[in-house]
């Protein structure tokens, strides 16, 4: 069964960092492109950036809302998805939720996490 | 970058009736159309991908169709368990982009 499980999220003061995690597992991980979305509350999906996959050297794009403050990166020996964010603002704080592409390199995001929630406040 | 219109905003229907909700993209992308159904404190679910198909275990009352800049989801003969907010994403191009959802309701 494919599973992913986010965590990380907590409560965090304006300008400070945090790292999202997302454990996966039944699937072969590296194939995969995966997605970060989030969610502000009461509000629509905003997509947050994308990490390819291993045949695509793992490259990544970002929105610009969140480009040079937000990484991602992959621990492919943990099958695991990471996302650092840096000087956070408080229009970050939102659910954010990991998504894995439907199927290999398709590019459509299928397959959600349950999300971990960020909140930025001083 | 791409920009996604979808409408209407929310909606009000019964049991049993078709709905249908559109999305419209600033340019052509192709069919690289996909439709999220998400309920309150849930993550969204997919129930369709490339404008048209049918994800696995989706009930077939739920159908996509366009292609290039038009698109819509219709549900025909809605269930009580579809009272939920319906959203398009188009992942022709980068950066990846959102409708603004359609809340269906009661």
């Amino acid at each position: 069964e494919v599973q992913m499980v986010e965590s990380g999220g907590g409560l965090v003061q304006p300008g400070g960092s945090l790292r999202l995690s997302c454990a996966t597992s039944g699937f072969t991980f590296s194939d995969h492109y995966m997605d970060w979305v989030r969610q502000a509350p009461g509000k629509g999906l905003e997509w947050v950036g994308r990490s390819r996959s291993k045949a695509i050297s793992y490259t990544t794009d970002y929105a610009a809302s969140v480009k040079g403050r937000f990484a991602i990166s992959r621990d492919a020996s943990q099958n695991s998805l990471y996302l650092q964010m840096n000087s956070l603002k408080i229009e970050d704080t939102a659910v954010y939720y990991c998504v894995r592409d439907l199927y290999e390199t398709s590019g459509y995001p299928g397959v959600w996490g349950q999300g971990t929630l960020v909140a930025v406040s001083s | 970058d791409i920009q996604m219109t979808q409408s209407p905003s929310s909606l009000s229907a019964s049991v049993g009736d078709s709905v249908t909700i559109t999305c419209r993209a600033s340019q052509n992308i192709i069919t690289y159309l996909h439709w999220y159904q998400q309920k309150p404190g849930k993550a969204p679910n997919l129930l369709i991908y490339a404008a048209s198909s049918l994800q696995s275990g989706v009930p077939s009352r739920f159908s996509g169709s366009g292609s290039g800049t038009h698109f819509s989801l219709t549900i025909s003969s809605l269930q009580p368990e579809d009272f939920a907010t319906y959203y398009c994403l188009q992942s022709y191009s980068i950066p990846l982009a959102f409708g603004g959802g359609t809340k269906v309701e009661i």
